[in-house]
């Protein structure tokens, strides 16, 4: 069955570090995503890509974020200088518009978690 | 019920019982749900989903009940068993946006033997 795949599973980084988290979604997938999840809080949308650029992005998707899609199978996440409060688990999500423009399911990846000290 | 920091709400049920888990959405232009769950550790993973032209979906073992009236949804488990110990949570998909799905508060679900 096809998934997201997301390296690392784990990092940890000191403060002020840039961090890039990266996924493979699934191949005929045209939509990407990221989001987070703080320790026992609820999964928040960052991001979403389309066509090669971001579609729509949260207040959390400061100017210290970024995403790209450097080839057609990678889809990574940059954080340029980490604080302590991005420490969580980031997930890649991707997923397709059905026919007729009807949402479909998104497919989630295990997760990166990110430790900043 | 919502959540509160890192109190999720939790419902605990004996094996072999039915479990209901109850969600509120945000936005009433909203046209497609789904349940996710996610253990320990894990990305969420999907259950079941449903369309805003339906009030009612069954899979196996579960069902998702949509009012729309209220905007609420319901995940219904039959007969829970302990690999069903999980955190839940409804997500929505705003109409006309990019596919991008808004999470609920999630609800942590501990199945009893």
């Amino acid at each position: 069955e096809p998934e997201v795949t997301q390296t690392p599973s784990h990092q940890v980084t000191q403060m002020g570090q840039e961090v890039i988290l990266r996924c493979v979604p699934i191949s005929n997938h045209l939509y990407f995503y990221w989001y987070r999840q703080i320790l026992g809080q609820k999964v928040e949308f960052l991001v979403s890509f389309y066509n090669n650029e971001i579609s729509e992005k949260s207040e959390i998707f400061d100017d210290q974020f970024s995403v790209e899609r450097p080839d057609g199978s990678n889809f990574t996440l940059k954080i340029r200088s980490t604080k302590l409060e991005d420490s969580a688990m980031y997930f890649c999500a991707s997923g397709l518009l059905l026919r007729g423009g009807r949402a479909g399911e998104l497919f989630f990846g295990e997760g990166s978690r990110l430790t900043v000290l | 019920g919502e959540s509160v920091g890192l109190h999720l709400p939790t419902l605990s049920v004996q094996e072999g019982d039915n479990s209901i888990i109850n969600c509120a959405y945000s936005n009433s232009a909203s046209d497609y749900f789904i349940w996710y769950k996610q253990e320990s550790g894990k990305g969420p993973q999907f259950i079941i989903d449903i369309r805003s032209n339906m009030d009612k979906r069954q899979g196996q073992r579960v069902t998702v009940l949509l009012n729309k009236t209220v905007k609420h949804l319901s995940l219904q488990i039959a007969a829970t068993q302990p690999g069903d110990s999980a955190v839940y949570f409804c997500a929505e998909n705003f109409s006309g946006g990019y596919n991008k799905l808004i999470f609920g508060a999630g609800t942590r679900l501990a199945v009893h033997p």
